[in-house]
């Protein structure tokens, strides 16, 4: 059972290349989110997903684009990157949500630098 | 918006003895969960213990267990005997209704053999 697999597992871009941060979860799980950390710091959501088609905006949406159209799928789009956007990515899942409290199987996350 | 507070960047503790982690949180929810997620350096996020709100009882988990303090929104976590394994970051978290899980900025745990 390979969970919620991301890649790459690192990347590095220059400042305005575009890339796609892929995910991919075996779980058949409805819900999907991504999350950055900042060095020190602890994840801070970009954006999420309650099921195929939908997308919702997160607390550091700026920068980034996400498209959700199978179930298994949530990739990440970085449009002109900036050094700001150096940070690790880490995609989550869960099947329900967080109305029951459920916990979020995640990624082993994406090291990205931009230089 | 709901935010989680963790006021010891750095904690650190002998093999074998005991620590306690604070967190600390803002809702106006009366239903919630809350969450102590561990952060090796392999970067693996693990869920090493879950408290639901509406439960008196505290959460244990082996040598994990936690003290829930709904009137002071307070949810720290202990750790007893601790072992060189226990080393790593640790985040509180906060998830309620439609919102997503909310983080602290982490504790980083130095266990000294």
């Amino acid at each position: 059972n390979a969970g919620v697999t991301q890649t790459p597992k690192f990347r590095i871009l220059k400042i305005g290349q575009s890339m796609t941060l892929q995910c991919t979860q075996d779980m058949n799980h409805n819900y999907m989110y991504w999350y950055r950390q900042d060095p020190g710091m602890g994840l801070k959501l970009i954006y999420y997903s309650v099921g195929a088609g939908i997308t919702d905006k997160g607390e550091v949406p700026n920068g980034y684009n996400v498209s959700r159209s199978t179930t298994e799928d949530f990739p990440l789009r970085l449009e002109l990157a900036a050094p700001s956007q150096t940070s690790v990515y880490f995609c989550a899942s869960s099947y329900v949500g967080p109305r029951m409290g459920e916990k979020l199987f995640f990624g082993s996350g994406t090291q990205l630098s931009v230089l | 918006a709901q935010t989680v507070t963790q006021s010891q960047p750095e904690m650190s503790v002998q093999e074998a003895e005991t620590v306690t982690l604070s967190c600390t949180y803002d809702t106006s929810e009366s239903d919630y969960y809350l969450f102590w997620y561990k952060q090796p350096p392999s970067r693996q996020m693990i869920l090493v213990i879950r408290q639901e709100a509406y439960k008196q009882q505290n959460a244990t988990e082996n040598r994990f267990s936690v003290n829930f303090q709904k009137a002071a929104k307070s949810f720290s976590l202990k750790i007893s005997d601790s072992q060189l394994g226990d080393a790593a970051m640790y985040f509180c978290a906060y998830t309620s209704g439609n919102t997503p899980l909310v983080f602290g900025k982490g504790t980083r745990l130095s266990v000294i053999a």
